[in-house]
């Protein structure tokens, strides 16, 4: 079965700091990885995925996510936060032979001045 | 890119009653849709498979009588909360799968659904 961790609920960085949101996962087969941001009483916005290819994905609003199977991670990064970047981040995991996404826990970026 | 439509954005129903959510996908033909449900603060939890001209995939733990759902075309996914209680209020996203390409994934905007 295909499972996705976000092991911090939380994640709080000065305005201008990098940031790292973490994300592991576990699927059978070869994955499809996803990330997405949801700010308040809004739906999901696609951020970026990895499917195939290089193991750095670039994505919207400056974001980026490295794919490392070894430690089949995920983790999404950016170089310097914004205020504005303040939402809620969800990793989400597809098994190349299945149908549905699985989502994580979640973990809410706060972006100090 | 894809875009999906959810309506209504947000609804107030009595409890008893019956809501209808719909889920379209506008510019694609999407064979399977998918419902999530939010709780607030929470993950989105996966409630069902849609599929086009067949019964829908529930998951384990979801009431398929008390969430009704009907995929009748290549582009509209409903769900129809049935007998609302309170318990059932909750933040419903719908996705649409695209066949095209890696199968990939488009969301809806979301109902927030209120049952007084």
């Amino acid at each position: 079965a295909q499972s996705v961790a976000q092991p911090e609920d939380q994640v709080n960085v000065a305005e201008g700091n990098p940031l790292t949101v973490k994300c592991t996962y576990s699927v059978s087969g070869n994955p499809y990885l996803f990330w997405y941001v949801q700010y308040p009483n809004r739906g999901l916005q696609f951020l970026l995925k990895y499917i195939t290819g290089d193991n750095l994905v670039k994505g919207s609003y400056g974001f980026e996510a490295e794919f490392n199977k070894s430690q089949t991670s995920f983790h999404l990064k950016k170089p310097s936060a914004l205020v504005s970047d303040s939402a809620l981040y969800f990793c989400a995991v597809r098994d190349s032979s299945a149908s549905k996404i699985i989502f994580g826990s979640g973990t809410r970026l706060s972006i100090r001045p | 890119g894809a875009v999906v439509s959810q309506h209504p954005s947000r609804v107030i129903c009595k409890s008893g009653t019956s809501v209808k959510i719909e889920c379209r996908s506008l510019d694609f033909q999407a064979t399977t849709m998918f419902w999530y449900r939010q709780f607030p603060k929470k993950s989105l939890m996966l409630m069902a498979t849609s599929n086009e001209g067949s019964k829908a995939t529930y998951e384990q733990g979801v009431e398929k009588d008390k969430f009704l759902i009907n995929h009748a075309s290549l582009t509209l996914s409903t769900l129809t909360v049935t007998s609302a209680h309170p318990e059932d209020s909750s933040f419903y996203i719908c996705s649409a799968r695209d066949n095209r390409g890696y199968n990939e994934q488009f969301f809806g905007p979301g109902t927030r659904l209120t049952v007084l």
